[in-house]
């Protein structure tokens, strides 16, 4: 199985601030990556897929790079309904696995 | 408007039978693979298994092979997740999803004697 490692697990940010989140794969998966973003309660939603395209209705302040094993989530001008947890996961290969998570808390 | 609508969340004794459902809506059904989900309580996303409801193509995470079952009835566009013993361990909260984008509001299982 290819496994994903987040980092950090989580975080504390302000509103406004500019946040990065990095997911490695211990394979290359080329731009197979998608993030996931879920609060509390609630059923995940899908921000990105393809490692960096924005799924419809998905707000411009979130992007992804990255291609290969390395992989990155930004999240700019930070808004109150951004605190959540967010995962990434691939699908390169079955299982489609997902990393632990990175909680992202207000500060 | 593409949505996924869950059953409604079951309690079941360990060793009973359960089949949760997942239904489409407002696209083509067999046209979009659909994967199952488990967030065991307080946990993280684990990816069970995906079935590609145009032809019943169906794969599994070897963690969750034999334990469950994904199956799909093109009719009634929908998808279901099925236990034949369930365990206490089984409790969790489900969710399907339409690959890399739609998700279910989750389907809540919880298993105690």
């Amino acid at each position: 199985d290819i496994h994903m490692t987040q980092s950090p697990s989580s975080l504390s940010a302000s509103v406004g601030d500019t946040v990065t989140i990095t997911c490695r794969a211990n394979q290359v998966i080329g731009i197979a990556l998608a993030w996931i973003q879920q609060k509390p309660g609630k059923a995940p939603k899908s921000l990105i897929f393809g490692a960096s395209s924005l799924q419809s209705g998905v707000p411009s302040r979130f992007s992804g790079s990255g291609s290969g094993t390395d992989f990155t989530l930004t999240i700019s001008s930070l808004q109150p309904e951004d605190f959540a947890t967010y995962y990434c996961q691939h699908y390169a290969a079955y299982p489609h696995t997902f990393g632990q998570g990175t909680r992202l808390q207000i500060k | 408007e593409v949505q996924l609508v869950q059953s409604g969340a079951e309690v079941k004794k360990p060793g009973e039978s359960l089949q949760i459902s997942c239904k489409g809506y407002g696209y083509s059904f067999t046209g979009y693979w659909i994967a199952w989900v488990r967030q065991m309580p307080g946990k993280g996303l684990e990816w069970m298994g995906i079935i590609y409801p145009g032809d019943s193509d169906t794969r599994y995470n070897p963690s969750f092979q034999g334990q469950v079952t994904i199956s799909a009835d093109k009719s009634t566009t929908t998808v279901y997740l099925q236990w034949s013993s369930l365990k206490a361990s089984d409790t969790a909260v489900y969710y399907c999803a339409r690959h890399h984008d739609y998700w279910g509001q989750g389907t809540l299982v919880t298993v105690s004697s």
